[in-house]
């Protein structure tokens, strides 16, 4: 069967670093992508990864390692408006269409 | 300004009344999805197309229907809804080409099938 684990919820405080692992079992894999949506608003992409090793965007980096089916969204220097949920989807065909999410890990951010 | 446009936001029916969700981009872009997201889940994929008059079936395509006969467009029909189908649903477009790994979702449609 398809399915990603994700931690269902992560607290941390303002200006710290927290980690979102994301482990993986699907039909196919082409890359995983990490979202970021707010209290039910539409998702908003952060970061894609295809090949092992860490995607750096400002304070977002994502990790992969295709040998473990695993990968990890990192976030540095917490604020208070990256409380939110965070989803890790897989990518499972040459086509890009087809995709599946997990079922997210909300983190709460604490001053 | 980029979009994607889902109508109505809400939408409050009852068991059996047929109704369509729209969808509407204006990106240009190849890929059209559609999603359903309930408390505490992830985003499971209903159906998905690829360019015009080419679909298929995501995850959870039962009691949905889909047609993309515009590339701009990519409505999501329930022809019988029923109240497990109550949720809140997304549709996301993708570009080809190299960026074609992000997904752009519109604002969401809240269904209450009663």
């Amino acid at each position: 069967g398809q399915s990603l684990e994700q931690p269902s919820e992560v607290t941390a405080v303002e200006g710290a670093i927290v980690q979102i692992n994301c482990t993986y079992q699907t039909s196919g894999f082409y890359g995983l992508s990490w979202y970021q949506q707010h209290d039910g608003g539409a998702p908003t992409f952060l970061s894609y990864n295809a090949l092992d090793g860490l995607e750096e965007t400002g304070r977002f980096s994502s990790f992969l390692s295709r040998s473990d089916s695993y990968g990890y969204l990192l976030l540095q220097e917490l604020q208070m408006k990256d409380s939110a949920s965070y989803f890790c989807a897989v990518r499972e065909n040459t086509n890009a269409g087809k995709s599946t999410f997990g079922d997210g890990t909300t983190l709460t951010v604490k001053p | 300004e980029a979009q994607v446009t889902q109508n109505p936001r809400y939408l409050i029916t009852v068991t059996g009344k047929k109704l369509t969700v729209t969808c509407s981009q204006n990106m240009n872009h190849e890929y059209m999805s559609w999603y359903r997201q309930d408390p505490g889940l992830g985003l499971r994929q209903i159906y998905y197309s690829m360019n015009v008059e080419v679909t298929d079936k995501g995850d959870v395509p039962e009691g949905y229907k889909v047609s993309r006969k515009e590339k701009r467009n990519f409505p999501l029909i329930l022809e019988s809804p029923s109240p497990n189908q109550t949720s809140l649903y997304f549709c996301a477009t993708q570009p080809g080409g190299p960026r074609k790994n992000i997904q752009y979702f519109g604002a969401g449609t809240r269904l209450s099938v009663l």
